[in-house]
């Protein structure tokens, strides 16, 4: 295991398309976020897994947007009916005991 | 009120200037607290942890104040790879949750 590896880097889309965004972390990483970054400002929490169990999910995560880890390993971000304002760079992060990586994101461009 | 305040700068310093950042955070109850650096369009990558009685790692020097709920960073001697963006993070690891908590970050730049 190299690091957390994210896919697409980029996704281009126009406006009421759907997207999924995958998120591979280290093997070891018992506990994956997803965070939303916009140009200026820090990321922004919308996730959180412990294994395959979503614990926590933040008021940004609106209904269109649903997050699964079906296995506990990979994680999967799937955006409905995308918006403009869903633009941004979408960002996951692998987490154990000795330390939280996060991956090269996925900036999500929506016309 | 925000989790964490940070000045967003820019900070503009020449070749071998100290520079350094402070970040607020709200939540008395906080338990871990990091800085990260963000390169442009790249993720942010761990620079270093935040130790109760401070901590320091070649030209960089950490700090916590608990009282204050404050947390600074210091670099010395800047470097032109010093530009950057700096971000703070705190985590509360309250049984509330277990997200971390990010600044919008400061902007370094180093001048030659």
């Amino acid at each position: 295991d190299t690091g957390v590896s994210q896919n697409p880097r980029h996704k281009i889309t126009k406006r009421g398309q759907n997207v999924t965004f995958r998120c591979d972390p280290i093997s070891e990483h018992n506990r994956l976020y997803w965070y939303r970054q916009t140009l200026g400002q820090g990321p922004e929490f919308l996730t959180y897994f412990q294994n395959e169990a979503q614990l926590e999910k933040s008021r940004l995560l609106s209904d269109r947007f649903s997050a699964e880890r079906p296995k506990g390993s990979f994680s999967t971000l799937e955006i409905q009916r995308t918006e403009q304002g869903d633009s941004a760079m979408y960002l996951c992060a692998g987490s154990d005991q000795r330390g939280t990586i996060f991956g090269s994101g996925t900036q999500l461009s929506v016309l | 009120r925000k989790e964490v305040e940070q000045d967003p700068g820019p900070f503009n310093v020449p070749e071998g200037a100290t520079v350094a950042f402070n970040c607020t955070y709200s939540n008395s109850a906080s338990q871990s607290f990091f800085w990260y650096r963000q390169d442009c369009r790249k993720e942010p990558k761990l620079l270093m942890s935040v130790y109760s009685s401070g901590n320091e790692d070649g030209r960089f020097t950490a700090q916590l104040n608990r009282a204050s709920q404050y947390i600074s960073l210091l670099i010395r001697d800047s470097k032109l790879s010093d530009s950057a963006t700096y971000l703070c993070v705190v985590n509360p690891r309250s049984n509330t949750g277990n997200q971390f908590y990010f600044g919008t970050g400061t902007s370094l730049t180093v001048i030659p």
